[in-house]
């Protein structure tokens, strides 16, 4: 089974508006960490939000917000008020038993574009 | 501090060459990892050094792939007899010494084109 799963291949999004970018993750350790990045057209992975698993709240990060839903595998990626700079590819990905893993399982990624 | 250095940034070799990739992290980082991805596809996951150790491999990866990190500064991935699904970006990316969390930071990538 698939560690990380992104199903949607493209996403289009006007300018200024809010979006909601999908994934969910399979994991059986109690104990991960759910991250997510963003790839510019220049290949640089940049990295963008970090949830915990026993983290209550869901991240925030200025117009980057995690919705995190653990009962349900999710954590889904919102950007708000999008920008033409946000065109890009992002990734989601997941490491597991953070005492004591090290591997990252990202997805195959969503390709944003943002529509002036 | 510059980041994370990769070089070269693209190479181009014929099937059966050798090949080598450097990766300089960030100075203070002592986790650094290999990753690979090819077209359409996210990062997979190669190997893991912390420190000069490698504490783990990717169970997909050739033996015909082999990295180092010999002092724990910059590390070394190197393809033996390269075939061409051996074309692909290759990323480095390292990590501060930490609790729970760390982020990794990623350099700009090797991309290699086997003919």
């Amino acid at each position: 089974a698939q560690k990380i799963t992104q199903t949607q291949p493209g996403m289009f999004v006007q300018e200024k508006e809010a979006v909601t970018l999908d994934c969910t993750y399979d994991t059986s350790d109690p104990s991960y960490g759910l991250f997510w990045y963003k790839q510019p057209s220049s290949g640089e992975m940049i990295f963008l939000i970090y949830q915990g698993s026993y983290d209550q709240q869901n991240a925030t990060e200025g117009r980057y917000s995690l919705n995190f839903q653990k009962a349900r595998k999710s954590a889904n990626l919102v950007i708000s008020a999008s920008q033409l700079g946000d065109s890009a590819m992002y990734f989601c990905a997941m490491r597991e038993g953070l005492e004591t893993g090290n591997q990252f399982y990202f997805g195959t990624g969503t390709s944003l574009t943002v529509i002036p | 501090d510059t980041g994370v250095s990769q070089d070269p940034r693209h190479k181009i070799t014929k099937r059966g060459q050798n090949v080598t990739f450097r990766c300089d992290p960030i100075s203070e980082h002592n986790r650094l990892y290999w990753y690979r991805q090819t077209l359409g596809q996210g990062p997979e996951f190669l190997t893991y050094f912390q420190n000069e150790a490698q504490l783990e491999k990717s169970r997909l990866l050739s033996d015909r792939f082999s990295a180092e990190r010999p002092k724990g500064s910059f590390s070394t991935l190197e393809i033996q007899r390269t075939e061409q699904g051996d074309s692909a970006m290759y990323l480095c990316a390292s990590s501060p010494p930490a609790g729970i969390f760390y982020e990794q930071y990623f350099g700009p990538g090797t991309r290699l084109t086997v003919t």
